[in-house]
């Protein structure tokens, strides 16, 4: 099974709003990032969070990350249709070789 | 600056044929992987690298053979193509610097279909 599960599956949300998204690991980590990639395309990095860090802002995202219970969360604020795509978490494992495991994604759709 | 490069973007086999997948980066990094992305799964690693000559298996590595002879290049083989290796595979790279991981860089992704 992978390493990260994210919630929900699928987000509709209308132009303006928040859009939150979760993830949840099994193990521990060294970090935790999170990856967009619009339809048919390759995986861009949007933040990079370290397991001694809490909280992370770029621009109108927010990624927070509770290692005690094994979660993060990518708060989209102000969203536009131009968010609309998929948002993977990944984790980097501890002791994990250097690998990094991604988990099933969040389909985000912004609508105007 | 290319960043990272695939090729081929698409490919069509018939089963039990044989294809390497090339990718190529121009970053000096360290670690490369290969991942595939089935709809509903996510991306699931295959195999992957730490530096050139090294490669490790990732959570579906059965059916694929992976060489780094060189740092920038990771090939990816199918001996016998089966029909549950469509997919779409994606090569990504990233640097260790100053100790840490950093971000992973992708590739525009290979959509390979195996009739």
């Amino acid at each position: 099974s992978q390493q990260g599960e994210e919630d929900p599956q699928a987000l509709s949300i209308q132009e303006g709003e928040n859009a939150t998204m979760n993830c949840s690991y099994k193990t521990s980590i060294n970090n935790l990032q999170w990856y967009r990639q619009n339809s048919g395309r390759g995986l861009v990095h949007l933040i990079l969070i370290r397991s001694n860090e809490r909280e992370k802002h770029s621009g109108r995202l927010r990624v927070t990350l509770d290692t005690s219970k094994k979660s993060s969360s990518l708060l989209i604020t102000a969203s536009r249709a131009a968010d609309t795509a998929s948002y993977f978490c990944a984790t980097d494992l501890t002791g994990g070789g250097n690998k990094l495991t991604f988990g099933t994604g969040t389909q985000l759709k912004v609508e105007l | 600056n290319a960043g990272v490069t695939q090729t081929p973007k698409f490919r069509v086999l018939k089963t039990g044929q044989s294809m390497t997948l090339l990718c190529a980066q121009d970053m000096n990094h360290e670690y490369m992987y290969w991942y595939r992305q089935d709809p509903g799964m996510g991306l699931r690693l295959i195999h992957y690298s730490v530096g050139e000559g090294t490669t490790a298996k990732g959570e579906v590595p059965d059916g694929y053979n992976v060489s780094r002879l060189k740092k920038q290049n990771f090939l990816l083989g199918l001996e016998s193509a089966a029909p549950s290796q469509t997919s779409v595979y994606f090569c990504a790279s990233r640097a260790f610097h100053r100790g840490l991981n950093t971000e992973a860089f992708f590739g525009q992704g290979t959509r390979l279909t195996v009739v």
